[in-house]
């Protein structure tokens, strides 16, 4: 398997514009998850989708960010408009629901908003 | 709200000696944890986990033990080797939904 697949992996834009980034979890796996990583407060959640349906968005921290699973094997996240503190590595991750609780990450896409 | 909590940013020791990392965490509700590592440019990976049954939990050069009673986690990596610098994130879960620590970048000097 080639595990949790991101695009891009870099991602340089100026500050108004909108940031699309995109995951591709591992097949099989119902569990996703988006997590921004920032010195400040390390790896935060921001959402997670189970079966392709939104369970917890308590960590998006605003309505400039949103969060889609069209299908199991694609999910995006949104950032509109973008602003130079949301500079920071975005991670995807996946899991299995079998009990395990182990999560598979991304590689992450580093966001730079100047 | 810092609910797992990794006091030390960053730890040196020498190749060979034990590296011992540490996370304290405030929620009882907390049932089962994990040690992720993470090195440069890439995802976090799976470390080692335990569950809030056990104290201890062994796999080769790793062991975590979680003392519940003082709500503290820790992680022995006994020998420490160059291969093992990268930063470790513990993270605290009782759903699918995993509350990380800010990590602890581990430096091991030749």
């Amino acid at each position: 398997d080639a595990g949790v697949i991101q695009s891009p992996r870099h991602e340089v834009t100026e500050m108004g514009q909108e940031v699309t980034l995109r995951c591709k979890p591992i097949s099989g796996h119902d569990y996703l998850f988006w997590y921004r990583q920032t010195m400040m407060r390390g790896l935060e959640l921001l959402i997670y989708f189970n079966n392709n349906v939104p369970i917890d968005d308590s960590g998006m921290p605003e309505d400039r960010f949103s969060a889609k699973m069209p299908n199991a094997s694609f999910s995006t996240l949104k950032i509109q408009p973008s602003e130079p503190r949301d500079s920071a590595v975005y991670f995807c991750a996946s899991s299995l629901s079998s009990g395990v609780y182990e999560q598979y990450f991304g590689p992450g896409t580093r966001l730079t908003v100047t | 709200d810092q609910q797992v909590k990794q006091n030390s940013p960053s730890l040196s020791v020498q190749e060979g000696r034990i590296s011992i990392l540490n996370c304290d965490y405030t929620n009882s509700m907390f049932d089962y944890f994990l040690w992720y590592k993470k090195y440069p440019a890439e995802g976090p990976t799976f470390l080692i986990s335990i569950s809030s049954i056990k104290d201890k939990n062994e796999d080769g050069r790793f062991t975590v033990f979680l003392n519940k009673s003082a709500k503290h986690l820790s992680l022995h990596i006994v020998p420490s080797q160059p291969g093992d610098s990268a930063v470790y994130f513990c993270a605290a879960t009782g759903t699918y939904k995993y509350i990380f620590g800010t990590g602890t970048r581990l430096k091991v000097l030749a």
